[in-house]
């Protein structure tokens, strides 16, 4: 069964670029979580969605960050205008159905690099 | 603010050693535990769960939780230098579905 899918992997752009991120998600997966990690803060909840539906975003930064989920299958994490202080690795996680007893999946990051 | 606190380390042990992983949480709610392990430049890879009171074992690795203490650790056994690398410890968030709480992580290296 695959994994979360997460592209790109690397992204290098200019301050002041537009920068999307996307993520598949585990088939039959109904949560799915968007992380940023640093060195300086960890792992840091950014939002996330139940069954397409923004639940908690109160971890976006800024209205810079805006996230969206349009099907089951599909997210995109974009961050407009960028900033040097955006560079971090960006994770996309799912879960299954809420049981409260599951894990979350991650993909394998992007790594994004803001000059 | 949910809180979930581990030691960054670095925790050094010998090859062959027992490597002892701690996690303190302060939801007094929270029923679901998870240990992480995150190589270097890689993603949070899930290696344990535990729900209940008391140990549970998994190869190597044990995890074991105690509410009442609001503690939960990883233990590892016969550990080799493949084991070297972050641990993350992830705490359920009460009424929240299956939002977690992360720590900030132990580092752990395996010395040969």
């Amino acid at each position: 069964d695959a994994g979360v899918i997460q592209s790109p992997r690397h992204e290098v752009t200019e301050m002041g670029q537009e920068v999307t991120l996307r993520c598949k998600p585990i088939s039959g997966h109904d949560y799915l979580f968007w992380y940023r990690q640093t060195m300086m803060r960890g792992l840091e909840l950014l939002i996330y969605f139940n069954n397409n539906v923004p639940i908690d975003d109160s971890g976006m930064p800024e209205d810079r960050f805006s996230a969206k989920m349009p099907n089951a299958s599909f997210s995109t994490l974009k961050i407009q205008p960028s900033e040097p202080r955006d560079s971090a690795v960006y994770f996309c996680a799912s879960s299954p159905r809420q049981g409260g007893n599951q894990p979350q999946h991650f993909g394998d990051g992007t790594r994004l690099s803001i000059l | 603010q949910k809180e979930v606190e581990q030691n960054s380390g670095p925790l050094s042990v010998p090859e062959g050693a027992i490597a002892s992983l701690n996690c303190t949480y302060s939801d007094r709610g929270s029923q679901s535990f998870f240990w992480y392990r995150q190589y270097s430049g890689k993603s949070p890879e899930l290696i344990m769960s535990i729900y209940s009171n008391g140990d549970k074992e998994d190869g190597r690795f044990t995890a074991q939780l105690n509410k009442a203490s609001q503690y939960v650790s990883l233990l590892i056994r016969d550990s080799q230098p493949s084991d070297s690398a972050t641990y993350l410890c992830a705490v359920n968030i009460a009424g929240a579905g299956n939002m977690l709480t992360f720590g900030g992580g132990t580092r752990l290296m395996v010395k040969p």
